[in-house]
């Protein structure tokens, strides 16, 4: 079991730009979590999926925020234009179909600095 | 909606030391609770969790936390901490339904160790 794998560890742009980071969850796992960890705000959820299908994306911040799942092994969550206020520790999670009851696997996380 | 307090940012305890960090919910109905550890650098890692039953929960790590209806509460607690457990604490809540699978997670209790 290598874990959830997260891509990049570390990603420096520039306001504007184009940011999508990437997440590998646990083969077999049905949920896959994207949270967002910053000093002001804590760990906030985003969206989540189940079966590839994005159950609740309530807390995605706004539209240049956009999270795909276009199958069980891989997840994107992309910034399009970033802002400085985009910079924070993105996490993506995994469980098992047990839902809420299952314990989230993290992986590393991204840190994400825009400038 | 449900929500999570930590009243503590920051604890220092000496090791060996017993400590307890405080966590207080907001449910409407019977709550899933969990402690998670983040170690510096790392995702978050499950340490234990309560759904329903014997109200003292074991963990991992010589973890436990009792689950208190009256008080809303479910503390951490550890008779004797070793320098290792030097990291942050996030308790989280989850609802017990089905179709609400995500967790609401505390702004955190960092644990510092002294010799």
């Amino acid at each position: 079991d290598a874990g959830v794998i997260q891509s990049p560890r570390h990603e420096v742009t520039e306001m504007g730009q184009e940011v999508t980071l990437r997440c590998k969850p646990i083969s077999g796992h049905d949920y896959l979590f994207w949270y967002r960890q910053t000093m002001m705000r804590g760990l906030e959820l985003l969206i989540y999926f189940n079966n590839n299908v994005p159950i609740d994306d309530s807390g995605m911040p706004e539209d240049r925020f956009s999270a795909k799942m276009p199958n069980a092994s891989f997840s994107t969550l992309k910034i399009q234009p970033s802002e400085p206020r985009d910079s924070a520790v993105y996490f993506c999670a995994s469980s098992l179909s047990t839902g809420v009851r299952a314990p989230l696997h993290f992986g590393n996380g991204t840190r994400l600095t825009v400038t | 909606a449900q929500s999570v307090t930590q009243p503590d940012i920051h604890i220092t305890v000496s090791e060996g030391a017993s400590l307890e960090l405080r966590c207080n919910y907001s449910y409407g109905a019977t709550p899933y609770l969990f402690w998670y550890v983040q170690s510096p650098g790392q995702g978050l890692q499950l340490l234990l969790r309560y759904f329903s039953g014997d109200t003292l929960v074991q963990g991992i790590k010589g973890f436990e936390a009792e689950f208190k209806r009256s008080q809303s509460s479910f503390n951490l607690r550890k008779p004797s901490v070793h320098w290792s457990d030097a990291a942050e604490y996030f308790c989280a809540v989850g609802a017990a339904n089905f179709g609400n699978e995500k967790l609401t997670f505390g702004t955190g209790t960092r644990l510092t160790i002294i010799p």
